[in-house]
């Protein structure tokens, strides 16, 4: 079965860098039109959509409030995405979550990871 | 800026028949925004109900639909049970790659 698993939580200084990965098994990785959608979630609030890559032609997109920040980044080798995260602030502190998608046909949401807790304090 | 409206907060009856919308505060969604519903109750990862408009994912029950009414994506639950009492979140596509959430509804069964 489809399982993404996530690194685990990390606790980082204002201004490091984080970067969380998503292990992907039970499904061709880097099959046609699959993504890894990049999702976070501060402590009581909402999902805000961070980005994707194409798992095949490692294409990315960001949310343009983390463009220049973020970098979403794939190894097709041990089928893993990796989201990384500089300039960190408090307000980066959250629930990161990656999930696959899989888009035409279906345009299919089937699975998310457990989340990693990444909090930033000094 | 686009913005994904969600109502805050909704309450249905046990048993009773719900529907949560998703918006636009500028323009419609339509089948184009491949809009899906994604569920969360507390301390768990989201678990996406319904994709693609109305394509329910696998194991989600029949109570569960989607659909878009007049300008928005609708999510209806008939039926509604206490362990539907949780977060509901959609998103939306934007074009040029770029997706949105809504700010969730806190549904509550009362």
């Amino acid at each position: 079965q489809v399982q993404l698993v996530q690194s685990g939580a990390e606790v980082k200084e204002p201004g490091a860098s984080v970067k969380v990965s998503c292990k992907a098994s039970g499904y061709t990785f880097t099959g046609d039109g699959y993504f890894i959608f990049w999702v976070r979630q501060a402590p009581g609030q909402g999902l805000e959509w961070m980005g994707w890559i194409s798992a095949r032609t490692g294409g990315t997109n960001y949310a343009q409030k983390f463009q220049g920040r973020v970098t979403i980044t794939r190894d097709t080798t041990i089928t893993t995405a990796y989201m990384e995260l500089t300039r960190l602030t408090s307000d980066d502190t959250a629930l990161y979550y990656c999930a696959k998608y899989a888009a035409s046909p279906t345009f299919q949401f089937d699975k998310w990871g457990q989340g990693t807790l990444v909090t930033v304090s000094s | 800026q686009t913005v994904v409206t969600q109502e805050p907060s909704f309450s249905v009856s046990p048993g009773g028949t719900v529907t949560l919308t998703c918006g636009l505060n500028s323009g419609s969604v339509s089948i184009d925004s491949y809009p899906s519903w994604h569920q969360q109750t507390p301390g768990q990862p989201p678990r996406t109900l319904i994709y693609n408009t109305n394509t329910r994912s696998s194991g989600v029950p029949d109570r569960f639909s989607g659909s878009i009414l007049g300008n928005k994506a609708a999510l209806t639950i008939t039926g509604a049970q206490a362990d539907d009492e949780c977060d509901y979140y959609c998103l939306l596509y934007m074009g040029s790659g770029n997706w949105v959430f809504g700010g969730g509804t806190k549904l509550t069964v009362l």
